[in-house]
């Protein structure tokens, strides 16, 4: 079965310092794969996503992920955090079902970026 | 644009009655999801649809749930009868043809005494 793990329920970091946020997918296909922010009482919002290509993806706010297939991981990174990106993060997987292409969400890791 | 449009915001109901959520998906856009959010479960998708038509509602709990698009600007998804386990955030998100982005609403928040 096709699964996205987000080990880190919750990451507490000091506001500039570097994050990671860890993704792992199950998938014995090609996936594509998404990261989305939910910001306290709002919708989730795209961050970046990997379809093909430069295994090194670029989003908005200064975030990045790099597919690794070996891993089978897509990890997000920032090189230097602020205050509002404290969020739910939630790393996503696209696979290929009978009649549609689904999109399953991992269970989300809460960032909380400490003045 | 105004993006996704979901109301109510905010809906606080009693055990056993009917709520109706709506969603108004941003135009031009053919696939439409609504999802279900708690923090014992995280982020459930409930019903996919595509130019109008339910493809998957795997994930509707159960006979309570039902869903409706009569035409590509509106969604209903009703409870009936409500229960306090079906408190939560529910999203609707849609998605234009042949893109892997979603486009969230903001969410109503369910609450069932």
């Amino acid at each position: 079965a096709q699964s996205v793990t987000q080990l880190d329920s919750q990451v507490p970091v000091f506001e500039e310092a570097p994050v990671e946020l860890r993704c792992n997918y199950s998938s014995s296909v090609s996936v594509y794969l998404f990261w989305y922010v939910q910001y306290p009482n709002q919708g989730l919002q795209l961050l970046l996503k990997y379809l093909s290509g430069s295994t090194l993806v670029k989003g908005i706010n200064g975030f990045e992920a790099e597919f690794n297939k070996s891993q089978t991981s897509f990890h997000l990174r920032k090189p230097s955090v602020h205050i509002s990106d404290t969020a739910e993060y939630f790393c996503a997987v696209r696979i290929a079902m009978t009649s549609y292409d689904k999109v399953i969400f991992g269970p989300g890791t809460s960032l909380s970026v400490i003045p | 644009d105004a993006g996704v449009i979901q109301s109510p915001r905010h809906e606080v109901t009693e055990m056993g009655q009917e709520v109706t959520l709506r969603c108004k998906p941003i135009s031009g856009h053919n696939s439409l999801f609504w999802y279900r959010q708690t923090m014992m479960r995280g982020l459930e998708l409930l019903i996919y649809f595509n130019n109008n038509v339910p493809i998957d509602d795997s994930g509707m709990p159960e006979d309570r749930f039902s869903a409706k698009m009569p035409n590509a600007s509106f969604s209903t998804l009703k409870i009936q009868p409500s229960e306090p386990r079906d408190s939560a955030v529910y999203f609707c998100a849609s998605s234009p043809s042949g893109e892997d982005t979603q486009y969230f609403g903001p969410g109503t928040r369910l609450t069932v005494l």
